[in-house]
């Protein structure tokens, strides 16, 4: 099994560019999440997704869209980057609510915006 | 409002023993979650408290007093691979998890 694997592990992109990360999961999850960390704060829940076909918003949505259009994969993209989205992005998976169990997390990805 | 502490950065020795400490205010409460994370890496679950008292696994602990609205992990037998940090996470009422920023802990020989 290969758990949570996210792609690409590294981008730098310029102010304005678009880019879309990609999260597999072979754990056959319900839940999954997109999540940003940075320098001296908590992970912060960007959005997720209860099932096939569903998104929510989380923490700090903005300038971000989602979609989970197989059970597997969710996606997460970035339709007009700016430097303020200068993060490391992790994808995570549980089997239920985020309340109730543990959380598998994908490897990151260090996104640059210039 | 709905927040978490914990100390930023501590400092061990390798052999010793260091508590954690994690405060939280949460709207309702479902659980205390522990991660670790190396530097680099993802977070890994650790443990998970939602009653009172102590669960220990191996060298590590976890302790939650809902009352208190406090949570410590113990690690015993320091080891240097126990350097990262260590992520603390409540679960709210409508099972949302709030984190703290994570304490560096810093094992030294």
């Amino acid at each position: 099994n290969a758990g949570v694997t996210q792609t690409p592990k590294f981008r730098v992109l310029k102010t304005g560019q678009s880019m879309t990360l990609l999260c597999a999961q072979d754990m056959n999850h319900e839940y999954m999440y997109w999540y940003r960390q940075d320098p001296g704060m908590g992970l912060r829940l960007i959005h997720y997704s209860v099932g096939e076909g569903t998104t929510a918003k989380g923490e700090v949505p903005d300038g971000y869209n989602v979609s989970r259009l197989k059970k597997q994969n969710f996606l997460l993209g970035l339709e007009s980057a700016a430097p303020s989205q200068t993060s490391v992005y992790f994808c995570a998976s549980s089997y239920s609510s985020s309340g109730a169990s543990e959380q598998f997390f994908g490897p990151g990805t260090r996104l640059t915006v210039l | 409002g709905q927040n978490i502490d914990q100390p930023t950065e501590m400092t061990a020795t390798e052999g010793a023993i260091v508590q954690i400490n994690c405060t939280y205010q949460t709207s309702g409460f479902n659980g205390l979650f522990w991660y670790q994370q190396h530097a680099g890496e993802a977070p890994t679950f650790l443990s998970y408290n939602v009653l009172d008292g102590l669960e220990e696994k191996g060298r590590f602990s976890s302790f939650l007093s809902r009352s208190k609205g406090y949570s410590y992990l113990l690690l015993k037998e320091l080891q240097m691979k126990d350097s990262a940090s260590y992520l603390c996470a409540a679960a709210t009422g409508d099972y949302q998890l709030i984190w703290g920023a994570g304490t560096k802990l810093i094992i030294k020989p």
